[in-house]
């Protein structure tokens, strides 16, 4: 299917477990990002990448690694899940041409760590 | 640093009415992009509409508009002919403007967002 897609939606792990997320998309979009949803904090950015093998913290990346071998897959693996990385997890992507960034969002994985 | 604040938690409208979200933001950037997104509550992320901070007219998409009012920082969402469907939480985002910036510029900031009902 076209567009930007995020496996698994749902995810139950244990503290102390290996967690990757998946994010795939159609577009050719040289930039993708991956965000955490929390109640009461919006959208916070954990990694972004602008291109193939080009990435880059944002604002909560502790815990986390990313890679992008492919323009088109963007994965986030939490290397040893904590309860505190419980969340609702975002992949985007956008276009590089224009002035602005207008973003493209999965669908989301919902994560919970026991 | 860019910062956006909602300070509407939750917000009613009676179905057929407008509805106005408040959105401020505070940027030191010359240059940026306003951005509003509606989350329902499925979980995706939909883009609604944009500003840039030199365009001259407010933004306008359908029932979305944009009130942008750059002396006071403020970018509000209204929605005209509120509907049913319009129940969701709406977020307020900016990020610098690429023209001169890169790499993390990219980054979207969110606001903590708004919780729309929309009544019957």
């Amino acid at each position: 299917d076209a567009g930007i897609t995020q496996s698994p939606r749902y995810k139950i792990t244990e503290t102390g477990r290996q967690v990757t997320l998946m994010c795939h998309q159609t577009w050719s979009h040289s930039y993708m990002f991956w965000y955490r949803q929390d109640l009461g904090h919006g959208l916070r950015l954990i990694y972004y990448s602008a291109a193939a093998d080009i990435t880059d913290k944002g604002e909560v990346p502790d815990g986390y690694v990313v890679s992008r071998s492919k323009t088109e897959n963007f994965p986030l693996t939490l290397e040893s899940a904590t309860r505190s990385q419980t969340s609702v997890y975002f992949c985007a992507s956008s276009f590089t041409s224009g002035p602005y960034n207008e973003q493209f969002f999965g669908p989301g994985t919902r994560l919970t760590v026991l | 640093a860019q910062k956006i604040t909602q300070t509407q938690p939750g917000m009613f409208v009676q179905e057929k009415e407008a509805v106005t979200l408040d959105c401020t933001y505070d940027t030191s950037d010359p240059s940026y992009g306003l951005f509003w997104y509606k989350q329902p509550s499925s979980g995706e992320m939909i883009f609604l509409i944009y500003q840039g901070s030199y365009d001259q007219q407010n933004a306008t998409e359908g029932r979305y508009s944009l009130n942008f009012q750059k002396a006071r920082k403020s970018a509000n969402l209204v929605i005209s002919a509120s509907q049913l469907g319009d129940s969701a939480m709406y977020f307020c985002a900016m990020s610098p403007s690429l023209l001169i910036s890169s790499g993390s510029a990219r980054q979207l900031t969110f606001g903590s967002g708004t919780q729309l009902t929309v009544l019957p």
